[in-house]
């Protein structure tokens, strides 16, 4: 059966620095894969997404960005924290087909 | 633009009762929609998926109806139970996967 890890579960950084979030999917080939914001009180914002290795598309302009160096590996990263990136992060995939969404356990980013 | 709106945005309903989630798409052109659950503080869990062909699923408890013409979609939950208590969210895949803001849902012991 098909899994998705999302790592780390919790991450304090302080303004300005670096930021590297990895979500990796096990048991599928050639997954789209999604990076999601929810922002307190808020709804679920699409950042990326991908088709495939190295294939990113970005929905909205910000200070993070996204890559795919592996098939079933999508990472999320930042060279300069804001306070304004804080929120939680999920990953999630689904089939080419976008038949079905499946969600990692996400990641509760507080930038101070 | 795809728009989604749950009404209500939160609910708070007695152990035992039934109770239906709404949910309302602009656009008819969707492949699918799926229920999720989010517990505080934590992912998404999927519930049900309809595809667009089809008029209702069905897990345990939980039925999902789809009437895509008039861009409507429920969540039913029969004999709630504290363990319902989350925030429930409906999502309709078009041309990419676009959510509800959810529903709160608290069930009372």
């Amino acid at each position: 059966s098909q899994t998705i890890h999302q790592w780390p579960a919790t991450l304090v950084q302080p303004v300005g620095s670096p930021l590297s979030l990895e979500c990796t999917v096990e048991g599928t080939s050639n997954p789209n894969l999604y990076w999601y914001r929810q922002a307190a009180g808020r709804g679920l914002q699409l950042l990326f997404y991908s088709v495939g290795i190295g294939q990113i598309s970005s929905e909205v302009p910000q200070n993070l960005s996204a890559s795919r160096p592996q098939d079933r590996q999508f990472i999320l990263s930042s060279k300069k924290l804001l306070l304004s990136d804080s929120g939680f992060y999920l990953c999630a995939w689904s089939p080419t087909s976008g038949d079905g969404y499946t969600f990692g356990s996400g990641t509760r980013l507080t930038v101070v | 633009k795809q728009e989604v709106t749950q009404i209500p945005a939160a609910l708070s309903v007695p152990e035992g009762e039934n109770l239906v989630l709404n949910c309302s798409f602009t656009d008819s052109a969707i492949y699918n929609l799926q229920w999720f659950r989010q517990d505080p503080g934590k992912g998404l869990t999927s519930l049900l998926l309809i595809q667009s062909s089809q008029r209702e699923q069905t897990s345990g408890r939980l039925n999902a109806s789809l009437d895509k013409s008039s861009g409507r979609s429920t969540l039913y939950i029969a004999a709630s139970q504290p363990g319902d208590s989350a925030t429930y969210l409906c999502a309709v895949l078009g041309n990419q996967f676009y959510f509800g803001t959810g529903t709160s849902l608290t069930v009372i012991p």
